[in-house]
């Protein structure tokens, strides 16, 4: 009875290869977001979804690309992988775009060699 | 711009001591403030939270006050355990957006000593 999965939990990859990461939520929340947490611990959002539809869009690569396929789902595509992508990525909902409290996922921890 | 900045970790105290996190904001018009908490390995998870100003967020033994005068809504706890040990992130979200987005401190580590 998770409420927000992200798989994978570990993701290894080298220099340029392209990956995603998933996330779903069961909550029937209609917003979502991807926060990127450095090795600071220092947390950034990145993107965020309502319905479907991108509502905020903060200052991100262009290998960056979310897609939502329907508002429980929200995925992050990486094109052309960096070594500073190696964070830990953080999917998160809430209950509307007006909702501030949100809700995390484990999230995932992605390493580029 | 809008900001979060809270005391610099980690900080470890021992079981049963006294806990202050201190949290100071920056803000246009009127956000919402927040504390979550990280467990080793896990997401973050909201701790308390406090919209208005003069409002007390509590929940597990942790307090918080949104002081609008000093801009600031430090975390207290009056007697700490071992199970307390995390990183501890205030947070704000502003309040003049229609979109929901939370600005985090920089995250303080705790750790307790039994």
């Amino acid at each position: 009875d998770t409420a927000v999965s992200q798989t994978p939990k570990y993701l290894v990859t080298q220099m340029g290869n392209d990956k995603s990461i998933k996330c779903e939520q069961n909550l029937g929340h209609d917003t979502m977001y991807w926060y990127k947490q450095d090795s600071k611990k220092f947390l950034k959002i990145m993107f965020s979804y309502n319905n479907k539809e991108l509502i905020i869009n903060e200052t991100v690569p262009n290998r960056f690309s979310p897609k939502s396929p329907d508002k429980a789902h929200l995925n992050l595509h990486i094109n052309s992988l960096e070594l500073g992508d190696s964070a830990v990525y953080f999917c998160a909902s809430s209950q509307g775009p007006e909702d501030n409290e949100q809700f995390f996922g484990p999230g995932t921890r992605l390493t580029v060699l | 711009g809008d900001s979060v900045t809270q005391m610099e970790g980690p900080v470890t105290l021992s079981e049963e001591a006294f806990l202050t996190i201190n949290c100071t904001y920056t803000a246009t018009g009127y956000p919402s403030l927040f504390w979550y908490v990280q467990y080793p390995g896990e997401g973050l998870q909201l701790l308390l939270k406090a919209t208005k100003a003069d409002d007390k967020g509590s929940n597990k033994g942790f307090e918080a006050t949104y002081r609008k005068e000093t801009t600031s809504f430090h975390l207290e706890k009056g007697s700490v355990q071992v199970s307390d040990s995390a990183v501890y992130f205030c947070a704000l979200s502003p309040g003049y957006s229609s979109a929901s987005k939370i600005i985090f401190g920089s995250g303080t580590r705790l750790s307790i000593r039994p």
